[in-house]
């Protein structure tokens, strides 16, 4: 079956503008996180969200990143005025249930901040 | 918090041979612990997983043990192939909580023909 889905596969864009990820989990799937892994580095956890709960955004970086998840499906992972260092490939992931449950990840959004 | 530490960081070895990748974590209270292959510009893609209450865990070449008085995990990979290179990282999580995956650095294992 179709597996986790994400938009754009790359995006180039200029220091202080904003960006929108895109991440379209697997059919069913209650739980869905969002990592970010820099170039050379393992996988940084974001934020995650469970059902309708309110999402964990224990992870992210600082107050220009946000996300929301719409219907329980799709998520939206924002960067506002982005920074050079916020070039990175960002990962999304979805598992059936919330704890531990094996995540499938998706092929990533790649992020240029020039 | 949870912090896993991963060694070798490069590992190169000749088609054939075994590979062995090393992870330590530092929570107790993990108690699932993934291992996940990413090859050039494609997401991580599960290979193998271990809970708590197993000691080891095979899959046809690909095997993982886990320790848990000595908190570390191991994978193990026989008869090496080509395109089994690739970027290995390996995770734990605490099962029943949020889940969120700590993972280690990463190592690039190389199996050269």
């Amino acid at each position: 079956g179709a597996g986790v889905s994400q938009s754009p596969s790359n995006k180039v864009t200029e220091k202080g503008k904003d960006v929108e990820l895109r991440c379209d989990p697997i059919s069913g799937h209650t739980a869905l996180y969002w990592y970010r892994q820099s170039l050379g580095q393992g996988l940084e956890f974001l934020i995650y969200f469970q059902g309708n709960s309110a999402p964990d955004k224990s992870g992210l970086p600082s107050d220009r990143f946000s996300a929301e998840r719409t219907g329980g499906s799709v998520s939206t992972l924002t960067i506002q005025r982005t920074q050079q260092e916020d070039s990175a490939v960002y990962l999304c992931a979805s598992s059936l249930e919330w704890g531990g449950e094996t995540q499938y990840f998706g092929p990533g959004t790649r992020l240029l901040v020039l | 918090g949870e912090n896993v530490e991963q060694h070798p960081s490069t590992l190169s070895v000749q088609e054939g041979d075994s590979a062995v990748i090393k992870c330590t974590y530092s929570d107790s209270a993990s108690n699932y612990f993934p291992w996940y292959k990413q090859e050039l510009g494609k997401g991580p893609q599960l290979i193998i997983d271990i809970r708590s209450n197993v000691g080891e865990k095979k899959d046809q070449r690909i095997a993982v043990t886990l320790n848990k008085t000595a908190k570390h995990f191991s994978l193990h990979i026989t008869e090496t192939q080509p395109e089994d290179s690739a970027v290995y990282f390996c995770a734990a999580s605490v099962r029943g909580s949020q889940g969120n995956l700590i993972f280690g650095k990463g190592t690039k294992l190389s199996v050269k023909p």
